[in-house]
């Protein structure tokens, strides 16, 4: 699925550093996620829109903030960063919520030193 | 709330052999339930959804309400199985969301 691209796929920063992780797609879907993947927990969501300019908490927001400007992208930004985030984050976004599966990016694999 | 077990965290079985990944939920209502499956580093491929009732590369899994599962299953392994799959579940009311449980590796020796 070449519609959701996520950017950086690698990225290295030091704690109390903020980074911003990409995530733009194609297919002019309302919905939009991130969840970060860690051993032991699975997928948690960290924050979700509905639409442009709504968004509401997940899971685990803390330590993130998100914006959706546009449709298509979905920056989710960590203000300061921990070690606690090292994580792999997915970017993940569906047409409606009715019966429509959601579809994944290929994640940003962040380490924070 | 929405909650998905998985209570294995690996599986490993021989080529050829069936396999059976675990999935259990809770929710109130009437959830739908899908099967992700993860190849090593790459993106979260939708597998199966509870209300195609499809098979997809060999894998099936019912939906038993009664017993709150959605067992994903295989008759015979093959070694390209071999992946993280998640068992995740959308709740009616949930605007799009996914719980997802915590993983099983599987491993499927040649």
């Amino acid at each position: 699925d070449a519609g959701i691209t996520q950017s950086p796929r690698y990225k290295i920063t030091e704690t109390g550093r903020q980074v911003t992780l990409m995530c733009h797609q194609t297919w002019s879907h309302s919905y939009m996620f991130w969840y970060r993947q860690d051993l032991g927990h699975g997928l948690r969501l960290i924050y979700y829109s509905a639409a442009a300019d709504i968004t509401d908490k997940g899971e685990v927001p803390d330590g993130y903030v998100v914006s959706r400007s546009k449709t298509e992208n979905f920056p989710l930004t960590l203000e300061s960063a921990t070690r606690s985030q090292t994580s792999v984050y997915f970017c993940a976004s569906s047409d409606t919520y009715s019966n429509q599966p959601q579809h994944f990016g290929d994640g940003t694999r962040l380490s924070i030193l | 709330a929405q909650r998905v077990t998985q209570p294995e965290k690996l599986l490993s079985v021989f080529k050829g052999a069936p396999v059976e990944l675990k999935c259990n939920y809770s929710y109130s209502g009437s959830p739908e339930l899908f099967w992700y499956v993860q190849y090593s580093r790459q993106r979260l491929q939708l597998l199966l959804r509870h209300i195609s009732r499809e098979s997809i590369k060999g894998f099936t899994a019912d939906l038993n309400k009664g017993e709150t599962s959605f067992h994903l299953k295989k008759p015979f392994a093959q070694e390209e199985d071999s992946a993280m799959y998640y068992c995740a579940l959308r709740g009616g009311t949930s605007y799009g969301k996914l719980t997802f449980g915590q993983g099983t590796i599987l491993t499927v020796h040649p």
